[in-house]
């Protein structure tokens, strides 16, 4: 079983819905949580950090769960830019022993 | 303020030849990654530094693959020989310990 897993997708979204997608680990002693965002062809740039509350930015929601050791993100109004893969990082331990997971592929279409 | 640069940003090269891939990380940040990216296995941890020394290297695929980091502000991956299977994205990053990743745009490599 792998560290951390995501639906590799894609998902194909009309543009305006709200999707949501989770991605699960399998170390309880995991620390720290984020999503990174990928667009075609280029780098990974962090989205958001994860946060035990559960944290909103804008459009984007992410929320986390120790007991079932997941973490999600919600997009709502999505928008055609929001085409990416979304990838979810898990830092198992205090300092960057980050497990990537293989990324969910969104397609936000008009 | 400039990010992670990496270079070459593409390169095409024949089985058995050697690669260099340098990367210059964001000023003043003390953690430098080297990560590989393809289709098939995502995107793998090669090594990584801190304050200039290797932390871990568990990643680096064999003794193939090589990296230094002489200074703060520089840091090479190297690949002898080189073979198809390393083809991939490789990507450099840095960080501030205890926060953000940043990425370099990667380096595409084609080994033919």
């Amino acid at each position: 079983r792998k560290e951390v897993e995501q639906d590799p997708g894609p998902f194909n979204v009309p543009e305006g819905a709200t999707v949501a997608f989770n991605c699960t680990y399998s170390n309880s002693a995991s620390q720290s949580f984020f999503w990174y965002r990928q667009d075609c062809r280029k780098e990974p740039k962090l989205l958001m950090s994860v946060y035990s509350s559960g944290n909103e930015d804008g459009r984007f929601t992410a929320q986390l769960n120790r007991a079932s050791q997941y973490i999600s993100l919600l997009i709502r109004d999505s928008k055609l830019s929001d085409s990416a893969t979304y990838l979810c990082v898990v830092n198992k331990h205090s300092n960057y022993q980050l497990i990537w997971g293989a990324g969910t592929k969104l397609i936000i279409k008009p | 303020d400039a990010g992670v640069i990496q270079s070459p940003r593409h390169e095409v090269t024949e089985m058995g030849q050697e690669v260099t891939l340098r990367c210059k990380p964001i000023s003043g940040h003390d953690y430098l990654f080297w990560y590989r990216q393809t289709m098939m296995r995502g995107l793998e941890l090669l090594i990584y530094f801190n304050n200039n020394v290797p932390i871990d290297d568990s990643g680096m695929p064999e003794d193939r693959f090589s990296a230094k980091m002489p200074n703060a502000s520089f840091s090479t991956l190297k690949i002898q020989p080189s073979e198809p299977r390393d083809s991939a994205v490789y990507f450099c990053a840095s960080a501030i310990s205890g926060n953000t990743i940043y990425f370099g745009e990667g380096s595409w490599l084609t080994v033919v």
